[in-house]
């Protein structure tokens, strides 16, 4: 089966520019997450949908950012407008169940630069 | 809450050196433990998991016990090779919590 891409793999924006990120899960999956890594600190859970509903947001930093899944497939990530700490590697992460007792398979990343 | 706890800084070593990299957790209610590795240019993987106390997860050569009583979940590779080269993850989830609490990772970089 294919695995969760996502892309851009990479994005350099400046300060004040919107950036939109997506992922595609693996299909079937109705359960979509999204993390992020600020360098050198903990990969930090954003989110979670499942189908298209919101679950669980209480990760997300601020109202800068804004997810979406409608028809509960892909997934975007937008910033509007991006902030320098904003910086970092935007993970996503799709499971067929959901908590502790199914497996996560994550995508590459989006690696984000904001300059 | 959940959070994990790795050690400090990067780990490089020789190749068929042995690697033991340290992660202890807290956890309110019954966590299952893993290890996430991400080679260069990749994402995350899976390397292992363990799911109740005094489990062994392996794979690839590396292993980690689920310790209760420690809370603790080491990694460990007898030999390592180059390839092993890579950023380590140590995670946790409890029960009725969808969400993965990560350790900050450690930079394994193993020369030849």
């Amino acid at each position: 089966e294919a695995g969760v891409t996502q892309f851009p793999s990479h994005s350099v924006i400046e300060k004040g520019q919107t950036v939109t990120l997506r992922c595609d899960p693996i299909s079937g999956h109705d359960n979509l997450y999204w993390y992020r890594r600020v360098m050198g600190k903990e990969i930090k859970f954003l989110l979670h949908f499942v189908k298209e509903s919101k679950q669980d947001e209480s990760g997300m930093p601020n109202n800068r950012f804004l997810a979406e899944r409608t028809g509960g497939t892909y997934s975007t990530l937008k910033v509007q407008p991006a902030e320098l700490e904003d910086s970092g590697v935007y993970f996503c992460a799709s499971s067929h169940g959901g908590g502790a007792g199914y497996g996560y398979t994550f995508g590459s990343g989006t690696r984000l630069t904001v300059v | 809450g959940n959070s994990v706890t790795q050690m400090e800084g990067p780990v490089t070593l020789s190749e068929e050196a042995f690697l033991t990299i340290n992660c202890t957790y807290t956890a309110t209610g019954y966590p299952s433990l893993f290890w996430y590795v991400q080679y260069p240019g990749e994402g995350l993987q899976l390397l292992l998991k363990a799911t109740k106390a005094d489990d062994k997860g392996s794979n690839k050569g590396f292993e980690a016990t689920y310790r209760k009583e420690t809370t603790s979940f080491h990694l460990e590779k007898g030999s390592v090779q180059v390839s092993d080269s890579a950023v380590y993850f140590c995670a946790l989830v409890t029960w009725g919590n969808n969400r993965l609490a990560f350790g900050k990772g450690n930079q394994v970089v193993v020369i030849p």
